[in-house]
């Protein structure tokens, strides 16, 4: 089983609200990933988990949050976001972080802000 | 950010035909994937290559890892109108403590029954 769920799958909230993504993964793996990816683009890594500890922040503005209660789930709360972080938002697993190590993504959550 | 040379940009091309795509870089990598996305879903790992020269098959599909490590393809055979998507070429980079995946910027393929 290789699967990665994310929830809302569709989301679409104003620039004063407070929402969360919610990511969970039963693989057993160590390392998880949030992506945001713009139409026709390529992923963008936003944050790295590694065995429940934040690794990796891509100098992402902190109006976007990250949450690692277990080793399962990812949340990644959202609060005063701006038209331009309407995108497509990923989640991903890896086994553990980095070399040779392969990343399995979830749908994603569709993100509009108004 | 250092990206993938991924090529072509995009194809259309007939019902069963056959495909290829590729992705070069001036570095060398020490893993290459491929992943294929539909509009509003999230990328779909493909196949995964570690050693130089590696050569997978995953149904209609192969790929190689190139023996210079600097370059990876994938082709499809016999093409089916299910295989409309955009393809990306992902790897990691031989280099340090590296911890992210460098993408290419992907082939978008359109399949004309």
């Amino acid at each position: 089983d290789t699967e990665v769920t994310q929830t809302p799958k569709h989301l679409v909230m104003g620039m004063t609200n407070k929402k969360s993504l919610k990511c969970e993964q039963h693989m057993g793996h160590r390392a998880m990933y949030w992506y945001k990816q713009k139409a026709k683009k390529p992923p963008e890594l936003m944050f790295v988990y590694s065995y429940e500890k934040l690794s990796i922040n891509e100098s992402v503005p902190s109006r976007f949050s990250p949450e690692c209660p277990n080793s399962s789930l990812l949340n990644l709360h959202l609060h005063a976001l701006q038209p331009e972080d309407s995108a497509l938002y990923l989640c991903a697993s890896s086994p553990v972080v980095g070399y040779q190590e392969t990343q399995y993504f979830g749908p994603g959550t569709r993100l509009l802000v108004l | 950010g250092q990206q993938l040379n991924q090529s072509p940009q995009s194809m259309f091309i007939q019902e069963g035909e056959d495909v290829s795509m590729n992705c070069t870089s001036s570095s060398i990598f020490n893993t290459w994937l491929w992943y294929k996305q539909d509009p509003g879903e999230g990328p779909v790992l493909l196949i995964a290559l570690y050693k130089a020269g590696e050569l997978t098959s995953n149904g209609r599909l192969t790929a190689q890892f190139g023996i210079t490590r600097k370059d990876s393809f994938l082709n499809i055979s016999a093409s089916i109108p299910s295989d409309v998507g955009i393809y990306f070429c992902a790897g990691f980079l031989n280099a340090g403590n590296n911890r992210k995946l460098i993408w290419g910027l992907g082939t978008s393929l359109a399949v004309n029954p």
